[in-house]
């Protein structure tokens, strides 16, 4: 069964530290997206990317990246991890035909001491 | 993107009717109107979807008056499986080339 897969699911890290968060999903969207969680809050959108090569900033972008260079994978990297951007973290995945249905990835849970 | 709005919280019993209400006074005449379920340690699942009326699947049922200006989550004889949140989106769905605009949402908590 096609799938949408997040590595690793906990990650503990220092300040400082480039941290990457990996996504891959196997129903061949092209439409993939970064969400951060907040306890209490709900999804903020972070990058997202509409194809191969294709990436553009969400709303709280700011010390993070994306690289598009297939359709299954869309890593996120934090440049230089700050204890803000402890938080968990979702990959989604969507087909181009007009859905809203996105595809949510289990989550990485990603802790800055 | 129309502004929504839920309650922060509901508790229900086990066996019972629950409804949510959304309000999305600004939404847009091609706008849809969207619910997601989330449960603790998971990510988002899409549960339902519809413009005016009523549409039902097996989960929910979604009725939205004729003025959409609100939209109302029925989920049917709930049980302890069904505590989540829920969010209601409002927005556009003629591509896929669109983010989600997730507020806080509803927290259910369902008891025996």
């Amino acid at each position: 069964d096609a799938e949408i897969t997040q590595s690793p699911r906990h990650k503990i890290t220092e300040t400082g530290r480039q941290v990457t968060l990996a996504c891959h999903q196997t129903w061949n969207h092209n439409n993939m997206f970064w969400y951060r969680q907040d306890l209490g809050h709900g999804l903020r959108l972070i990058h997202y990317s509409y194809g191969v090569q294709d990436t553009n900033k969400g709303e709280v972008s700011d010390g993070y990246s994306v690289s598009r260079s297939n359709t299954e994978d869309l890593p996120l990297t934090l440049e230089s991890a700050a204890s803000s951007q402890t938080s968990v973290y979702f990959c989604a995945s969507r087909p181009d035909e007009g859905y809203n249905e996105q595809f949510f990835g289990p989550g990485t849970r990603l802790t800055v001491l | 993107l129309a502004k929504t709005t839920q309650p922060i919280s509901m508790d229900s019993y086990e066996g019972q009717e629950v409804n949510i209400t959304c309000s999305h006074n600004n939404i847009a005449t091609n706008d849809y109107i969207t619910w997601y379920q989330q449960f603790p340690s998971q990510g988002p699942r899409f549960i339902i979807q519809g413009y005016k009326t009523k549409v039902t699947n097996e989960v929910a049922s979604l009725f939205i008056p004729a003025d959409r200006k609100s939209s109302t989550l029925s989920l049917p004889r709930v049980s302890l499986s069904d505590t989540a949140v829920y969010y209601c989106l409002v927005g556009l769905v003629d591509t896929g080339r669109r983010a989600l605009t997730f507020g806080s949402g509803t927290r259910l908590q369902v008891q025996p």
